[in-house]
C-alpha cells in the first residue's frame, strides 16, 4: 500500500515567487493536514481538509492557501513568499475528519522549500 | 486550546543506556497523546498512542509511555537505546479536532 507522497520533494524559489506543493493520500484516506515545520518553530499546524472542504486552520497569513480534489489529493499555495516561509511542508492524512480522529496521521517525507 | 511541552531539545546517551524523553501537555479536555519519531530527511511516525484505558502504552522499537493524568504528563521510555534510535522525537495532544505537536528532543545514541 502506497504511503503519503508529496512532491516536489525540494524547491527553491526568490522572494516574491508563488509556490505549489502537492499531497497525495493513502488510498482511502479522505482528511489531509498540513504542518510547516522550522527549526525554531517546531511543527506548526496550517490547515486540514475533508471530503474538499476545509475543516480547520492554523493561525497563518492568507498567502497561505490550500484545496483539495474529489480524489483526496491536496494542494498547497503559498504567495508573494518570504525569506521567513523557508521550510520543511508535511502533508498527513488519516481516515476520518479531524486530526488524530483515529490515533494516527500518517506522514508523507515532506516538500523542503527553500526562498532566496 | 491545548499544549505540549516537550522539556528537553537535546538528550545524548550512550547506546544501551535508558533514556526518557519528557512531555507535559496542558488542555481543558480530555485529549489524546502521541509520540512520533522523524528519522533525517523523512517524515513522522507514529511510535505509539494513548486514547483511553490502561496508562502505560507500547509502542514500536520497544518503547513506552506512561499517561499520568495528574501531572499531565505523557513521558517516552525506552530501557536500552540502540545507535538507531538517534532522530527526533515529538510528543502530540489532540482532541479529537485539533492537533498540537511539541518542539521535539533531539535523542543522539553515542557508541
Amino acid at each position: 500500500k502506497a504511503g503519503v507522497t508529496q512532491t516536489p520533494r525540494y524547491l527553491i524559489k526568490t522572494r516574491g515567487q508563488q509556490v505549489t506543493l502537492s499531497c497525495s493520500p493513502i488510498s482511502g484516506h479522505r482528511s489531509v493536514s498540513w504542518y510547516q515545520q522550522t527549526p525554531g518553530q517546531g511543527l506548526q499546524f496550517l490547515f486540514e481538509y475533508f471530503s474538499e472542504t476545509q475543516r480547520n486552520k492554523g493561525n497563518f497569513p492568507g498567502r497561505f492557501s490550500g484545496r483539495q480534489f474529489s480524489n483526496s489529493r491536496s494542494e498547497m499555495n503559498v504567495s508573494t513568499l518570504e525569506l521567513g516561509d523557508s521550510a520543511l511542508y508535511l502533508c498527513a492524512s488519516s481516515w476520518g475528519p479531524g486530526q488524530g480522529l483515529t490515533g494516527e496521521l500518517f506522514f508523507g517525507e515532506g516538500s523542503r522549500l527553500t526562498v532566496l | 486550546a491545548q499544549s505540549v511541552t516537550q522539556l528537553d531539545s537535546q538528550v545524548p546517551v550512550f547506546e544501551e543506556a535508558p533514556v526518557e524523553l519528557r512531555c507535559n501537555y496542558s488542555s481543558s479536555v480530555s485529549v489524546y497523546l502521541f509520540w512520533y519519531v522523524q528519522y533525517p530527511n523523512q517524515g513522522l511516525q507514529l511510535l505509539l498512542k494513548y486514547l483511553s484505558g490502561s496508562t502505560l502504552v507500547k509502542g514500536i522499537n520497544g518503547f513506552e509511555a506512561e499517561f499520568n493524568k495528574s501531572q499531565t504528563s505523557f513521558h517516552l521510555r525506552k530501557p536500552s537505546v540502540h545507535i538507531s534510535d538517534t532522530a527526533e522525537y515529538f510528543c502530540a495532544v489532540s482532541n479529537n479536532n485539533d492537533m498540537r505537536f511539541g518542539a521535539g528532543t533531539r535523542l543522539t545514541v553515542k557508541p
